[in-house]
């Protein structure tokens, strides 16, 4: 489909392993977005990329966490070394330069992280 | 510090009925606040958005007011159906335009048959 797509969908790891979650934003959209959501809560802001460039990433949690747009498309985040804590639904959004100020954002369907 | 908060954590209504979601804020620094919709293993939807400088805002079925001196949001559906359950959040955008968006928990409906 035309919607943000994210891989993998579902991903069990132990704890102390490396993660990469994949995020192909809807094609046009300049900007992306990666969001935490943790059970019982609504999702938490991670980062925010206008093109390839980083504008926001106050909040990613620590340094174990970094996330890549290369070429302003496709963004990776990256965790290191997992912890338990970590579990979580990692949501990724974009949306067309401009629009992302009013807070209209399309959201992938999200890559369940359980580290165990 | 919880800066948008849904103090209700569930809501159950009959079909055909209103449905009155509540939201609360504690920062009089957003620019626009916004309703999103989520269905089970679906990433959230955009529903509505109301800006700051206004006090309702209307879409067929939904309606969202603001209170700013409250600092109180609300979405009304009217009336409810039941493909409309789902977890709804509130969101809120900061004035500093990052493209920062802060949810609150989410309430869960229930519309029923």
């Amino acid at each position: 489909g035309a919607g943000v797509s994210q891989t993998p969908s579902n991903k069990v790891t132990e704890k102390g392993k490396y993660v990469e979650l994949r995020c192909d934003p809807i094609s046009g959209h300049t900007a992306l977005y990666w969001y935490r959501q943790s059970l019982g809560q609504g999702p938490e802001f991670l980062i925010y990329f206008q093109g390839t460039g980083a504008a926001d990433d106050s909040g990613l949690p620590n340094d174990r966490f970094f996330a890549v747009r290369p070429e302003g498309s496709v963004s990776t985040l990256k965790i290191q070394r997992t912890e338990r804590g970590d579990s979580a639904v990692y949501l990724c959004a974009s949306s067309p330069s401009g629009t992302g100020n009013t807070g209209e954002l399309f959201f992938g369907e999200g890559s369940r992280l359980t580290v165990l | 510090d919880q800066q948008v908060k849904q103090n209700s954590p569930s809501l159950s209504v009959q079909e055909g009925r209103i449905s009155i979601l509540n939201c609360d804020y504690t920062n009089s620094m957003f620019d626009y606040f916004l309703w999103y919709k989520k269905y089970p293993a679906e990433g959230p939807t955009f529903l509505i958005s109301i800006s700051s400088i206004k006090d309702k805002n209307e879409d067929g079925r939904f309606t969202v007011f603001l209170n700013k001196s409250a600092k109180h949001l609300s979405l009304h559906i009217v009336p409810s159906q039941p493909g409309d359950s789902a977890v709804y959040f509130c969101a809120a955008v900061p004035s500093s335009n990052t493209g920062k968006l802060i949810f609150g928990q989410g309430t869960t409906l229930q519309v029923k048959p």
